[in-house]
């Protein structure tokens, strides 16, 4: 089955805590991005990756580290996570950078730090 | 930069009825996609339409349809016949040639039965 997985789904942690959320999908994709969703703020692109190595920094990337050392896989890395990075974090990923694809959304991962 | 505002942030319509979400944009591209997202209580989204900036012709997706104005910058969906399931949060979308893509703050919708 096509799909977008995240790992974890939930994570409570403590400031300062070095923590990774996870992104992998099968379909061969070229693109692939990162979101945090915030009420009132819907979708915020934090980073995104054309490609194997190829990594760029979307609307809010501070705090944020990503790397793309494998196409089928793009971990989020939060190196010193804090309060305000609580939210719903999505991984999505598309064939390819370009207007016209349609993005495929991971399940999300709720994030709580304290 | 480009901007995209829903401004409802909360919706509701009867079962069986009709209702119209609103959604504009700003952006100074020629060459852009439109999207409505859907996200139902898991959280998941979902694709439910899109339109390309260039073709006039509003998309429609059975029950779900656009409207499209260009020179406005308007893009509104509306879901026909509404069903418990259509409860959601949704979200209008913007993706331009540069590789952003950019969201709105969502509308929430509640069918009522």
């Amino acid at each position: 089955e096509a799909q977008v997985t995240q790992n974890p789904r939930y994570l409570i942690t403590v400031t300062g805590k070095k923590l990774t959320v996870t992104c992998s999908q099968n379909m061969n994709h070229e693109y692939m991005s990162w979101y945090r969703q915030d009420p009132g703020l819907g979708l915020r692109q934090i980073y995104y990756s054309m490609n194997v190595e190829v990594t760029d920094k979307g609307d809010v990337p501070e705090g944020y580290k990503v790397s793309r050392k494998e196409k089928r896989n793009f971990p989020l890395i939060l190196e010193s996570p804090s309060p305000n990075q609580t939210s719903l974090y999505f991984c999505a990923s598309s064939l390819s950078a370009g207007s016209r694809e349609t993005q495929y959304f991971g399940p999300g991962t709720r994030l709580l730090v304290l | 930069a480009q901007t995209v505002t829903q401004s409802q942030p909360e919706m509701s319509v009867q079962e069986a009825e009709t209702v119209t979400l609103s959604c504009t944009y700003d952006t100074s591209e020629n060459n852009y996609y439109l999207f409505w997202y859907k996200q139902p209580p898991s959280r998941q989204m979902i694709l439910v339409i899109r339109q390309e900036a260039y073709k006039q012709q509003n998309a429609t997706e059975n029950r779900f349809s656009v409207n499209f104005q260009k020179a406005a910058k308007s893009f509104s969906l509306k879901i026909s016949d509404s069903q418990l399931g259509d409860t959601a949060m949704y979200f209008c979308a913007l993706h331009n040639a540069g590789n952003m893509l950019t969201f709105g703050g969502g509308t929430r919708l509640m069918v009522k039965p």
